[in-house]
């Protein structure tokens, strides 16, 4: 069984950083992409950052690039999202996903929520 | 970037009724194209990848067709438990865009 358990977030305040993880089990970690997609509060799903299976290959939204880095350590099935310069449309419910070899998502956590508040 | 717009945004419908949600991309998407439930509080979950396979478990009256730029999510006959919001989603390059959702009410 798929389980994808999210950790790390909380308030934080603007300009802040802070990184979240995702400990993955149930599958061969190493053969696949893993994913983050946000969720503000009441809205809709926002894509965020992908890495591919060997962590080689990174990809960002538009939104975070240059602020947030993605990485994973396939030793440890866990997926981390080091997020920087935080500000309030940060806000949000961050689900960790796995990420089938065409990108889509079959497999989400539960999410972890961050909170960017003064 | 490609954007991804659906239709309607919201739709109240009698149980047993069919229900069509569109999702129309401003560029082709070969294809690449998913759909996700998201029950009120719950975790999306994938129902429809390739446009049209549906996952296993997925009840059949979900089912997804469409090419090129339009596709549709189609419920054959509303269930209670169906009340959610659904969302589409363009896979074929970064960025993997969502639509904006649907939301699913009983009328």
């Amino acid at each position: 069984e798929v389980q994808l358990l999210e950790s790390g977030g909380g308030l934080v305040q603007p300009g802040g950083s802070l990184t979240l993880s995702c400990a993955a089990s149930g599958f061969t970690f190493s053969d696949y992409g893993m994913s983050w997609v946000r969720q503000s509060p009441g809205k809709g799903l926002e894509w965020v950052s992908t890495v591919n299976g060997g962590g080689g290959s990174k990809f960002y939204a538009e939104s975070v690039q240059g602020r947030f880095t993605i990485s994973r350590d396939n030793s440890k099935n866990t997926l981390s999202l080091q997020m920087n310069s935080l500000g309030a449309e940060d806000t949000a419910i961050y689900y960790c996903a796995k990420t089938e070899a065409h990108y889509y998502f079959r497999y989400w956590g539960q999410g972890t929520l961050v909170t960017v508040s003064s | 970037d490609i954007q991804m717009t659906q239709s309607p945004s919201s739709l109240s419908a009698s149980i047993g009724d069919r229900v069509t949600i569109t999702c129309r991309a401003s560029q082709g998407v070969r294809g690449y194209l998913a759909w996700y439930q998201q029950k009120p509080g719950k975790v999306p979950e994938l129902l429809i990848f390739e446009a049209s396979t549906l996952r296993s478990g997925v009840p059949s009256r979900f089912s997804g067709s469409g090419s090129g730029t339009d596709y549709t999510l189609t419920i054959s006959s509303l269930q209670p438990e169906d009340v959610a919001t659904y969302y589409c989603q363009k896979y074929n390059s970064p960025p993997w865009t969502f639509g904006q959702g649907t939301k699913v009410e009983i009328k």
